[in-house]
């Protein structure tokens, strides 16, 4: 079955260090999201992109978050420098096009603990 | 302000019985209807969907039941079985940028499907 691959499944750092989560979306998905998911706000948008191109990122904080996709195989989710409050599960999906038609792929996560 | 109302939080049900998960939303540009399964440790998948033309949605176990009017909708599942157990998030799909659909999700139901 394909899959979307997300790295590293799990994440301890401290706070103000610079974290990168990596996603692999499944081949031939042409939209990438980036979700976090925490008890208290349930799975929130934080960004997303079609054919590589970032359309919205207005659920990141701007000014510790950045999102890229340098190729088609990789999206990248990074925080500097990272906050307590950022602990959170950061999903990955990808769809073929519109999830109507296709429905979304979700990795299994990246867990973010920032002590 | 919650897009999409989830209820109930957490809910246990015998094995055989019918779990009913329900959910309320506002904006009416919303044109898709997912409902996904999460196990612990893993990303959601999309487990049924339904268009908002349609009253009723039905694959094996798992029946969508929607009401344009009330803008409300809701998920059962027939026969439940301890295997169900799992966190589900109904969500609401409209039209983003670019062409690529956004998820609002609701924050979950907790199910436990006792022996």
């Amino acid at each position: 079955d394909a899959r979307v691959t997300q790295t590293p499944r799990h994440k301890v750092t401290e706070m103000g260090q610079e974290v990168t989560m990596r996603c692999q979306p499944i081949l031939g998905h042409n939209t990438v999201f980036w979700y976090r998911q925490t008890m208290m706000q349930g799975l929130e948008l934080l960004a997303y992109f079609r054919n590589r191109a970032p359309l919205d990122d207005s659920g990141m904080p701007k000014d510790r978050f950045s999102a890229e996709m340098p190729d088609a195989t990789l999206a990248t989710l990074k925080i500097q420098p990272s906050e307590p409050r950022d602990s959170a599960v950061y999903f990955c999906a990808s769809a073929k096009g519109r999830e109507a038609n296709y429905g979304y792929t979700f990795g299994s996560g990246t867990r973010l603990t920032v002590v | 302000q919650q897009q999409v109302k989830q209820s109930p939080q957490s809910l246990i049900v015998q094995k055989g019985g019918i779990s009913i998960i329900n959910c309320a939303y506002e904006n009416t540009a919303f044109d898709y209807f997912p409902w996904y399964q999460q196990f612990p440790g893993k990303g959601p998948a999309l487990l049924i969907a339904i268009r908002p033309d349609v009253s009723e949605k039905k694959e094996g176990r798992f029946t969508i039941s929607f009401n344009k009017s009330a803008k409300q909708f809701s998920l059962h599942i027939m026969d439940s079985q301890p295997g169900d157990s799992a966190t589900y998030f109904c969500a609401a799909s409209q039209r983003l940028g670019g062409g690529a659909d956004g998820l609002t999700f609701g924050k979950g139901t907790h199910l436990i499907i006792q022996p």
